[in-house]
């Protein structure tokens, strides 16, 4: 069973709407974490934000926001107000466990592609 | 504003020659990664490596990949007898911890190999 889930392969959208990006995922494990990447068209991944699994509010960084939902584990990223350089894949992520070097797995990606 | 840094950003080499791939994590990381993206798709987990000693390795990470910490700064990745397979963007990462938010990781901009 896939650990993450990203069912939206390309979202298309018109500047400064806001867009969400779909991201479910699966474990048993009561302590993980979920990140959100970015990677534009040069291929770096830059991290945009973290909600972890104990967390009571959902997280917020600038123009992005988890809308976290644990029961239905799900942890989909809002991009407010999106700008042309928003443009790229995104990448939801997560981390199981508490004890050494966790490894992040990955979904397969969304290429969100902003409209002037 | 610290950050991962990876030599070569691309290197070309042929099938059965011995690459070596370069990161300087975050200096007051504790935590190292190795990750690859193949072409076109989502990004998987090779090996973590912590206190001088790798904590988990993938089914990926065989007997061909070796990793190093050879000094205080950098962290190394080596592919003993390249394949055509191994052909993929290779990611470093680094994270302060590994719980919360300071496990996230930060990954560097990547090595694109290339096995001709």
């Amino acid at each position: 069973a896939q650990k993450i889930t990203q069912t939206q392969p390309g979202m298309f959208v018109q500047e400064k709407e806001a867009v969400t990006l779909d991201c479910t995922y699966d474990t048993s494990d009561p302590s993980y974490g979920l990140f959100w990447y970015k990677q534009p068209s040069s291929g770096e991944m830059i991290f945009l934000i973290y909600q972890g699994s104990y967390d009571q509010q959902n997280a917020t960084e600038g123009r992005y926001s988890l809308n976290f939902q644990k029961a239905r584990k799900s942890a989909n990223l809002v991009i407010s107000a999106s700008q042309l350089g928003d443009s790229a894949m995104y990448f939801c992520a997560m981390r199981e466990g508490l004890r050494g070097a966790q490894k992040l797995v990955f979904g397969q990606g969304t290429r969100l592609t902003i409209n002037p | 504003e610290p950050e991962v840094t990876q030599t070569p950003s691309h290197q070309v080499t042929q099938m059965g020659q011995e690459v070596i791939l370069r990161c300087v994590p975050i200096s007051n990381h504790l935590y190292f990664y190795w990750y690859r993206q193949i072409l076109g798709q989502k990004v998987e987990f090779l090996v973590s490596f912590y206190n001088n000693e790798i904590s988990e390795k993938s089914e990926i990470f065989d007997d061909q990949f070796s990793v190093e910490r050879p000094d205080g700064s950098n962290f190394t990745l080596k592919i003993r007898s390249t394949k055509l397979e191994d052909s993929a963007m290779y990611f470093c990462a680094s994270s302060e911890g590994s719980t919360g938010f300071e496990g996230t990781q930060y990954f560097g901009p990547g090595t694109r190999l290339l096995v001709l």
